[in-house]
Formats: structure tokens, C-alpha cells, sequence
């Protein structure tokens, strides 16, 4: 299995700051994606990072707000930018090992409070 | 479009009874069915796969799931409940034939009581 290390585990951060979140994983992996998780709810895939390019958004997310870096196959950020209290949510990094796009892994996430 | 659904917002069951948690889906081309487990403060673990095959996955924890096509379900089974179970349970589906995006579903609040 592949393990993936997240961090931080939890901030709390002030109204109109930023803060980037880290995911590292020990083997390349050919899919890298971010997840918001808010309180009570299910994930919502934010994007697909993609290595060496601009990250693929969904929906009703933007790269202003959450730019995203993969700059090799190991490593990806995410930052959530000018943060509001509505951002308040778990963060969670997800990745398909090379070869074996089966099934996903997840990090263990970051719980972000926004006051 | 994928959509997955879980029809119950929380199931409670005495430790020692069987569970049920129940999920269907829907998708344009062959569905790859998921199951994942969320403790608290925790990220999701992966508990069991439907790809192809028998109809019937075995996964972790002593936990199963049977795919009926017809009824475009997935549900979870395990024979006997332990309060450690109790978590939240998440069934997810990504369409086989297009890209790699996985749906989740709402997610189901498991209560074991002993």
C-alpha cells in the first residue's frame, strides 16, 4: 500500500491568511488528488493535481483560491488562500498508486479552523 | 454523470448482530465499487473493491459486500457487529469506462452498542 504523509494535521488560522498543505508519498503514484471534507458532510474532489502542469479543478472550485503544485510524482501542495471562516473544513490528499488505479489511498488529513 | 447513494444517514445495531449498510449507484459504463472507513480524526481506509468477477468481496475486518447489477446496489455486510465497527462508512463509485474520478457517497454513521 502506499503511505502518504499529510501535514499539517491541523492549524488554526486567522481570516484573510493563507496556508499550504503538504503530501508526500513513499512510491510514485500516477493520480494525485485534493478533497475538502466539511463538517458532517462527504468529500468533495477539489482537483486533480497533475505533475508538472496546471491542477485540474472541479466545479465551483478555482486556482486562486486553492492553487496547487506537484512538481514530481511524490509530491503535491495545496493551499487554501484569503481563508474565511467557510473554510473550515478537512482537507484530505488521495493518490492511485502507478499501475494500479484501482482504488484510492488517502492521507490522514488536515483539520483547518478558520476564525 | 456518477452518483452514489447511501439511503441512511446512521445505523445502529447491538454488538453481536449482523450489519447491513446500504449503497447504490449509478453510472454510464461499468462501475468500479468501493467501500472506505472513516474513525475519528482520521483519513478514509479502504475496506473492499468491486471491479469484476464474483459478485461477492471479501475485505478487511471481516467485512463483505454483494454487487447486484440489477438493482444497482452495493451493500455492506459483516455476519457479527463489534463496537469498534462504529464509525462512518463511505461507498464511492468511479465509472470504469471514463476517467479516473471517484463519486462518493453521503456516508453512513455506524453505532455498535454493547
Amino acid at each position: 500500500s502506499a503511505v502518504i504523509s499529510q501535514k499539517p494535521s491541523r492549524d488554526i488560522c486567522q481570516r484573510g491568511t493563507s496556508l499550504t498543505i503538504q503530501c508526500q508519498v513513499d512510491s510514485q503514484v500516477t493520480m494525485m488528488f485534493w478533497y475538502r471534507q466539511q463538517p458532517g458532510q462527504s468529500l468533495t474532489l477539489i482537483a486533480t493535481a497533475n505533475q508538472g502542469s496546471e491542477a485540474t479543478y472541479e466545479s465551483g472550485f478555482v486556482i486562486d483560491k486553492f492553487p496547487i503544485s506537484r512538481p514530481n510524482l511524490t509530491f503535491s501542495t495545496l493551499t487554501v488562500s484569503n481563508m474565511s471562516p467557510e473554510d473550515s473544513s478537512i482537507y484530505l490528499c488521495s493518490v492511485s498508486r502507478l499501475g494500479t488505479n484501482e482504488k484510492l489511498f488517502f492521507g490522514s488529513g488536515t483539520q483547518l479552523s478558520v476564525l | 454523470a456518477q452518483s452514489v447513494a447511501q439511503p441512511e444517514d446512521q445505523v445502529n445495531v447491538a454488538e453481536g448482530n449482523p450489519l447491513t449498510v446500504k449503497c447504490t449507484y449509478s453510472v454510464s459504463g461499468n462501475p468500479y465499487l468501493f467501500w472506505y472507513v472513516q474513525y475519528p480524526n482520521r483519513g478514509l481506509q479502504f475496506l473492499l473493491k468491486y471491479i469484476t468477477g464474483d459478485n461477492l468481496v471479501k475485505g478487511s475486518y471481516g467485512f463483505e459486500a454483494e454487487f447486484n447489477k440489477s438493482q444497482t446496489s452495493f451493500h455492506l455486510k459483516k455476519p457479527s457487529a463489534l463496537v469498534s465497527d462504529s464509525a462512518l462508512y463511505f461507498c464511492a463509485v468511479r465509472d470504469g469506462g471514463y476517467g479516473q474520478n471517484f463519486v462518493f457517497g453521503p456516508g453512513t454513521r455506524l453505532s455498535v452498542l454493547p
